[in-house]
């Protein structure tokens, strides 16, 4: 069965970066496609982007050039990173498992609050 | 970007049908497949899979949800509701980047 867990900082000041890291276990990462969601406090969901099987990645235009996303398969882990990070981008963030567009493996969610 | 419609919330007594609306103002049919996903989220939880393709029921999720529509129109029916459903469901499409999702639909108990 496979698992997935966010890991990484729940507080980060505005203007600096935020970092994620998604643990997949039961499961490899060079297979299917690994994706960001995160939902904002009054409930609103966002996708933000993926990785592939190969390597290859897609982002929301929303995040324009703010967003990466890589992976280590050595470690079976996937990344989040998201630049100039804004109190608009407090969040409890998801990674997720995700075949022909559904998200059929989720993370129990990483909450990040920006805050000075 | 597609943008799916959701009412906020709904209330309905234990052992009744519940039915759960989204709307796209894009269709999301293509080639025979409705890209439309639907998912419940209880409170400190993750999102859950429920029905994936407009109809087809996600592993290990009781008969009582089912999924139908096509176009622009889906529904997720609950049928009878259970105390355990109390939740949000959203809906999500996959028809065209950037993925979405609707705003969520509160289920509640009368």
């Amino acid at each position: 069965e496979v698992q997935l867990q966010e890991s990484g900082p729940g507080l980060v000041k505005p203007s600096q970066s935020l970092s994620l890291t998604c643990s997949v276990t039961g499961y490899s990462i060079t297979s299917n496609y690994w994706g960001w969601i995160r939902k904002f406090p009054g409930n609103k969901m966002e996708w933000m982007g993926y990785i592939s099987y190969s390597g290859s990645t897609s982002y929301n235009p929303s995040l324009k050039s703010r967003i990466s996303i890589t992976r280590d398969t050595s470690k079976n882990q996937f990344f989040l990173q998201l630049n100039s990070v804004t109190t608009e981008d407090t969040a409890t963030y998801y990674c997720a498992r995700i075949a022909t567009g559904v998200m059929d493996a989720w993370g129990q969610g990483a909450s990040v609050t920006v805050s000075s | 970007d597609i943008v799916l419609t959701q009412s906020p919330a709904l209330a309905v007594s234990l052992g009744q049908r519940a039915t759960i609306s989204c709307k796209t103002n894009q269709n999301v049919d293509y080639y025979g497949n409705s890209y439309m996903h639907w998912y419940q989220q209880k409170p400190g939880q993750q999102p859950k899979l429920l029905i994936y393709l407009a109809s087809n029921l996600a592993s290990g999720i009781p008969a009582r949800f089912s999924g139908r529509g096509s176009g622009t129109d889906f529904t997720l029916t609950i049928d009878p509701v259970e105390a355990d459903d109390t939740a949000t469901y959203y809906c999500q499409q996959s028809r065209n980047l950037p993925w979405t999702f609707g705003g969520g639909t509160k289920l509640e108990l009368k």
